[in-house]
């Protein structure tokens, strides 16, 4: 399965932008790009996810490199509940329904008041 | 709308004691799942998935088992846990590469 890279942590201000960002150098051309974030115990929840174009949604939105080794989360306004463990993830697969998703470690998201 | 339940939320079994732990989806058909689980403070490790009746596959070997009996039911099993086999256990469904994954709201199993 091809790895993703992300930092261990990041801070960010409330109220501000947040760009995590994930390398996925090894990306095959059927790999699927997710996010997911975990809050402290409760179960992953899904953020956003893309194949080459950038996506949007209410949540976040997705920049992915033109030769999709790279992503980035975006976090437009970043509030006091979006401090959790981000994850970046490859969803391997193809079509069929044998996707699968294995995690990393993530990136831990703390937020500033 | 799609739901997927997990009970029980909490449990605590004996070392030796058996297990099982049953997840059911609502509102789709034929969907992809799949048990993790998450040791203290480390990541989530994929245990199973299953693209349908009858079918599942494992990821790790070790001491645990799951089954599909029906199409959106999905049970991880064990005949003796150990210490080791604590965690908190997290089922999730998916129809495809090109969703996005739900999961419940995990089981927190501790093996005394």
């Amino acid at each position: 399965d091809a790895k993703t890279t992300q930092p261990n942590s990041m801070e960010s201000n409330e109220e501000e932008p947040v760009h995590l960002p994930c390398n996925h150098s090894t990306i095959s051309g059927t790999d699927y790009i997710h996010w997911y974030r975990q809050l402290p115990s409760q179960g992953p929840e899904y953020v956003i996810h893309g194949l080459t174009s950038n996506v949007n949604n209410r949540m976040a939105s997705l920049a992915i490199a033109e030769d999709r080794k790279s992503s980035t989360l975006i976090l437009h306004r970043a509030t006091l509940r979006d401090a959790a463990v981000y994850y970046c993830i490859l969803s391997s697969g193809g079509y069929s329904s044998a996707s699968k998703i294995i995690f990393g470690s993530g990136t831990r998201l703390s937020i500033r008041p | 709308s799609q739901t997927i339940h997990q009970w029980p939320a909490t449990l605590v079994q004996p070392v030796g004691s058996p297990l099982s732990l049953e997840c059911t989806v609502e509102g789709t058909s034929n969907p992809n799942l799949y048990w993790y689980r998450q040791a203290a403070g480390r990541g989530l490790q994929l245990l199973f998935y299953s693209v349908g009746i009858g079918q599942i596959s494992s990821e790790v070997p070790q001491n645990l088992s799951a089954s599909r009996p029906q199409d959106r039911q999905f049970i991880l099993s064990s005949k003796k846990l150990l210490l080791s086999d604590s965690g908190f256990y997290l089922c999730a469904w998916s129809t495809g590469q090109n969703y996005g994954y739900t999961f419940g709201s995990g089981t927190r199993l501790t093996v005394v």
